[in-house]
């Protein structure tokens, strides 16, 4: 059974770079996509990129948030990463990682719990 | 448009039926996969493609497509169905996905 685990500080400062990493335990990296998907607290879901694990390693970023973030892999942990630049309040969310699947259309199989993140100085 | 719209509150009575729905542009070309997130929880896929339910979900959660609108149907609403859904899809260049804005579906 594939499980997702968010890890990182649930504190970063403002101005500064959100940094989370997501294992992957129960499967392989090396197929699927790779996303993170982010929830502001009382609001819905946000789509925030995804990777691909494939030989391109092409990635896809939200048109909002495009300026300030990078996905990354580390194949070698099982493990992908998100970086997320000059954060403020409005970053403030529960960040998800999550297993894309094409199959149909695309869908998210497997979630991780969600880690929370809090921008304040 | 790249924007998926649900209505933000739908309401069931128990055993009844419901439809969630999801409009959007980018439907016309890619199918949504269906979530369900109860408090303090991620999200559970309920629904991806044409209307394909993931391993155990209960067969009462349907999908639909129909030109810019996919649709979510629970079929007699169970008082544990209460909870927020989000559609998911492609947006109009294909490149990005995004997410509609939930629907919280409450079960009288």
């Amino acid at each position: 059974q594939v499980q997702l685990q968010e890890s990182g500080p649930g504190l970063v400062k403002p101005s500064e770079t959100l940094s989370l990493t997501c294992t992957v335990s129960g499967g392989s990296i090396r197929t699927y996509y790779w996303s993170w998907i982010r929830q502001p607290p009382g609001k819905g879901l946000e789509w925030i990129g995804f990777i691909y694990t494939s030989d391109s390693g092409d990635t896809s970023y939200s048109p909002s948030l495009k300026s300030r973030v990078t996905i990354s892999v580390d194949t070698s942990k099982n493990q992908f990463s998100l970086k997320l630049s000059s954060v403020t309040v409005a970053d403030t969310a529960v960040y998800y990682c999550a297993r894309g699947v094409v199959s149909g259309g695309d869908s998210y199989d497997h979630w991780g719990q969600g880690i929370p993140v809090t921008v304040s100085s | 448009s790249s924007e998926l719209t649900q209505d933000p509150d739908v309401s069931v009575a128990l055993g009844q039926t419901v439809r969630i729905t999801c409009q959007g542009d980018s439907l016309r070309r890619y199918y949504a996969s269906w979530y369900q997130q109860k408090p303090g929880q991620a999200p559970v896929l309920v629904i991806y493609g044409s209307n394909t339910r993931p391993s155990g979900i209960p067969d009462r959660f349907s999908g639909s497509n129909s030109g810019n609108t996919a649709s979510l149907t629970i079929t007699g609403a169970q008082a544990e169905d209460e909870a927020d859904y989000y559609c998911n899809s492609r947006d109009s260049s294909g490149n990005h996905l995004l997410f509609g804005g939930g629907t919280k579906l409450t079960v009288l």
